[in-house]
């Protein structure tokens, strides 16, 4: 099985909303990733976690908050968020994060913030 | 730094036409490369990739060669179908500290039937 699932695959919020989006994958993979990704552009990494810390956050806003509660799964909790927010996100898992490793994507997350 | 360019896009092919798509990179030390394809609607999916200088990656037709003289990365595909209408995104990951991939602007492909 080398599929990473996302929930949902839409999700509209306004930007006083909360909402979660979630990330499983069972490749027994320890490095797990949120990528954001604009029309026409690719995508921009977001934060790194691995063995389940929270090893990389590209200076993203704290009204995004990642959580991985364990291996297999890799949550993102929004809150007001801001209509420039609006894109897709797409979670990645990969075995270990060296340097030879493919990074295997879910499907994404396409969220529009009125 | 790190960096990755690729020829802009987008490519208009008819199908059984001849494919490549230019990539270029910047690094420091020993990077892996790596080919993206990103169908409409979905997820990117690996394509193939070379983890040294001189490997050659190739998936279901297509090809490329990590050249470290040339500083490059091209992918070719001999045939092109409509099928593989999609976005492409050479992507290169850092000798160390693997989790830092770093993305070119991706080039789209149309291949008219």
């Amino acid at each position: 099985d080398t599929e990473v699932t996302q929930t949902p695959k839409h999700l509209v919020m306004g930007m006083t909303n909360k909402k979660s989006l979630k990330c499983e994958q069972h490749m027994g993979h320890r490095a797990m990733y949120w990528y954001k990704q604009k029309a026409k552009k690719p995508p921009e990494l977001m934060f790194v976690y691995s063995y389940e810390k929270l090893s990389i956050n590209e200076s993203v806003p704290s009204r995004f908050s990642p959580e991985c509660p364990n291996s297999s799964l890799l949550n993102l909790h929004l809150h007001a968020l801001q209509p420039e927010d609006s894109a897709l996100y797409l979670c990645a898992s990969s075995s270990e994060g060296s340097s030879t490793d493919t990074q295997y994507f879910g499907p994404g997350t396409r969220l529009t913030v009125l | 730094g790190n960096s990755v360019t690729q020829m802009e896009g987008p490519v208009t092919l008819s199908e059984e036409a001849f494919l490549t798509i230019n990539c270029t990179y910047t690094a420091t030390g020993y990077p892996s490369l790596f080919w993206y394809v990103q169908y409409p609607g979905e997820g990117l999916q690996l394509l193939l990739k070379a983890t040294k200088a001189d490997d050659k990656g190739s998936n279901k037709g297509f090809e490329a060669t990590y050249r470290k003289e040339t500083t490059s990365f091209h992918l070719e595909k001999g045939s092109v179908q409509v099928s593989d209408s999609a976005v492409y995104f050479c992507a290169l990951s850092p000798g160390a500290g693997g989790f830092k991939t770093i993305f070119g602007a991706g080039t789209r492909l149309f291949v008219k039937a």
